[in-house]
């Protein structure tokens, strides 16, 4: 039963590229999540979605980025026009259900380096 | 707005003997707590949950943690540390509403060094 799956694993984008990461859920969980880690801080909440709905993205920058869960296929944190202060790992998790008390579950990240 | 503290980076214990990594929390309403452990280069594993209930939670790896209502907080402990444990900790709290799910709120993390 696989985990939560995210890729790539590493990413290099020279700025003003455009960075596109991954993340499919575990199997039967249809509740995303996206976290922005940088170095020697916790991880910081950006985005939840839910298939084909983002449901609350308080978290999210408001300029260049943007995050999408569609019908078929993974969930994708896109960032547009990249800047050095983009470097940092970036984190999905999955949960099955629509409760605070459930758990989330969390892929290995991508660590995006801006050069 | 609510927000979690965790007080110390790094905590260093001798193997055999007791941890204790600790977390504080500051929420507006009844908190659901979460512990995760992270191992170098890899995602955040789930230890433990506290949601309600008996205040001594016990989880994976041996781990437990004690919910304090009126200290706001919720210190992991294990009664004899392993090397194995040596890791990133995060405490994490969500705010029960009684509705649906949202993003974690995270501390910054202890690093926890167990010496052999």
């Amino acid at each position: 039963n696989a985990g939560v799956m995210q890729n790539p694993r590493h990413l290099v984008r020279r700025r003003g590229q455009e960075a596109r990461l991954r993340c499919s859920p575990m199997k039967g969980h249809s509740h995303v999540y996206w976290y922005r880690q940088l170095p020697e801080e916790g991880l910081k909440f950006m985005v939840y979605l839910q298939k084909e709905n983002i449901i609350d993205e308080s978290g999210m920058p408001k300029e260049r980025f943007s995050a999408e869960f569609p019908k078929e296929g993974p969930s994708i944190l896109r960032i547009q026009q990249v800047v050095r202060g983009d470097s940092a790992a970036y984190f999905c998790a999955s949960s099955p259900l629509d409760r605070g008390s459930q758990p989330q579950h969390f892929g290995d990240g991508t660590r995006l380096s801006i050069l | 707005a609510q927000s979690v503290a965790q007080p110390e980076d790094q905590v260093n214990v001798a193997e055999g003997n007791p941890l204790t990594v600790k977390c504080t929390y500051s929420v507006s309403g009844n908190p659901y707590l979460f512990w995760y452990v992270q191992y170098p280069n890899r995602g955040l594993q789930f230890l433990l949950k506290y949601i309600t209930g008996d205040n001594l939670v016990k989880g994976s790896y041996g781990f437990e943690a004690e919910f304090n209502k009126s200290q706001t907080s919720f210190h992991l402990k294990k009664p004899s540390a392993l090397v194995s444990d040596s890791a990133l900790y995060f405490c994490a709290v969500r705010v029960n509403s009684g509705g649906g799910a949202d993003g974690l709120t995270f501390g910054k993390g202890t690093h926890l060094i167990i010496q052999p």
